[in-house]
């Protein structure tokens, strides 16, 4: 069974980083793409940032390009997000999912919170 | 920046049927850009329905199916339950980005 567990949210100032970690199980973490999804209280998922199954390539949505680094360690079957320079607007649930095939976010983590604010 | 544009609400009788659509502001949707289905009901997680256009996954019920109407991507509800009752998001992928829809939010009524 399919099992992604997130932690590392929580409340940020504005500017400030976190990094989100992602712990994957019953699968073989290094053959499958990864990726983040975030969604806002209220609002619809949006996509963040995606990532191949070794880590040679990533992919961004321009709300973080430059400001959100996503990277794995397939040694340790984990999926990273960090995030800098923080801004309210990043306000969220940030769920991994997993990539199966040509089929995009499959398998989804209960989340993380992240609050920016004052 | 790219913007997918799906029916805020639609309502549909127990036992009726419902089409969604999923627009781009690039221009058509075609099996080319794999569009996605998403359900999430209230505190749930998004559930994947629909991949590649008109692909069910495992646990996607027979009656929810996918395809492309008039440049859109389009999921059709056919013999509606209450439990459909959510709200359903389309996932467009444009090579290695991807854009939701804003949701459309289904009511069984």
């Amino acid at each position: 069974e399919v099992q992604l567990l997130e932690s590392g949210g929580g409340l940020v100032q504005p500017g400030g980083s976190l990094r989100l970690s992602c712990a994957a199980s019953g699968f073989t973490f290094n053959s499958y793409a990864m990726c983040w999804v975030r969604q806002a209280p209220g609002k619809g998922p949006e996509w963040v940032s995606s990532i191949t199954a070794s880590g040679s390539v990533t992919y961004y949505a321009d709300s973080v390009k430059g400001r959100f680094t996503i990277s794995r360690d397939n040694s340790k079957n984990t999926l990273f997000l960090q995030m800098n320079s923080l801004r309210a607007e990043d306000t969220a649930i940030y769920y991994c999912a997993q990539d199966v095939g040509s089929r995009p976010a499959v398998y989804w983590g209960q989340g993380t919170l992240v609050t920016v604010s004052s | 920046q790219t913007v997918v544009t799906q029916e805020p609400s639609l309502t549909v009788s127990p036992g009726g049927t419902v089409t969604l659509t999923c627009a781009s502001s690039t221009g058509a949707v075609t099996s080319d850009y794999s569009p996605n289905w998403f359900q999430q009901k209230p505190g749930q997680i998004p559930r994947a329905l629909i991949y590649s256009t008109t692909n069910r996954h495992s646990w996607t019920p027979a009656r929810f199916s996918g395809s492309l109407l008039g440049g859109k991507a389009a999921l059709t509800l056919s013999g509606v339950q209450p439990e459909d009752e959510a709200e359903y998001y389309c996932l467009v992928l444009y090579g290695g980005a991807w854009v939701f829809g804003g949701g459309t939010k289904v009511t069984v009524l």
